[in-house]
């Protein structure tokens, strides 16, 4: 999975509460990406980060945020799950543009 | 909005036999459109990627064809084996050029 992991790999939540989940990567590439996987959805980009404190939203970003403090990690919150947040989701990095390579993902469960 | 189309949905094929997924995309300044390839609990693996100045690119069995004037691109995958099973996605870059919009996946089954 080209040096990016992501943890957890599996939590279990309940609504109202917040949650964070981890990327990290040992490629130093600039771009960090966060997308959330659903059935007859595909894959939606949430939020991405161009350097280390420079994000911008992408098409589903509400009820989500950001940070990247360090060029290895890449932190997307859930200020307050909620059921329609139960997802897969799955970091990307990219030294550019355009080659993207995915983590393993992590499955998210909000009960 | 920026949008990619993909078909089919699934598609069955028999073991040798080749198989074509389809995209079209919406915005006509797209200029990277990579093809996806996710096996059941991982993550999506780049397989092959072709940019606006190319028609066509190959690697192995796979093959990209683009054609621009129509706005669509096609993934080919010549002599098919059980282990070409997957999810398949396609991509373009959105209008900014920032990052990809994916089509909805297509389920390929290959069959013994």
């Amino acid at each position: 999975d080209a040096g990016i992991t992501q943890s957890p790999r599996h939590k279990v939540t309940e609504t109202g509460t917040p949650v964070t989940l981890r990327c990290h990567q040992t490629e130093n590439h600039r771009y960090m990406y966060w997308y959330r996987q659903d059935p007859g959805h595909g894959l939606r980009l949430i939020h991405y980060s161009y350097g280390v404190k420079d994000t911008d939203k992408g098409e589903v970003s509400d009820g989500y945020s950001v940070s990247r403090s360090k060029t290895e990690d890449f932190l997307l919150t859930l200020e307050s799950a909620t059921s329609s947040q139960t997802s897969v989701y799955f970091c990307a990095i990219a030294s550019d543009t355009y080659e993207q390579y995915f983590g393993p993902g992590t499955r998210l469960t909000v009960t | 909005g920026e949008n990619v189309e993909q078909h089919p949905s699934t598609l069955s094929v028999q073991e040798g036999d080749s198989a074509v997924i389809k995209c079209t995309y919406s915005d006509s300044a797209s200029n990277y459109f990579p093809w996806y390839k996710q096996e059941l609990g991982k993550g999506p693996q780049l397989i092959i990627d072709i940019r606006s100045n190319v028609g066509e690119k190959k690697d192995q069995r796979i093959a990209v064809t683009l054609n621009k004037t129509a706005k669509h691109f096609s993934l080919h995958i010549t002599e098919t084996q059980p282990e070409d099973s997957a999810v398949y996605f396609c991509a373009a870059h959105n209008q900014a050029g920032t990052a990809l919009i994916f089509g909805k996946g297509t389920t390929l089954s290959v069959s013994s």
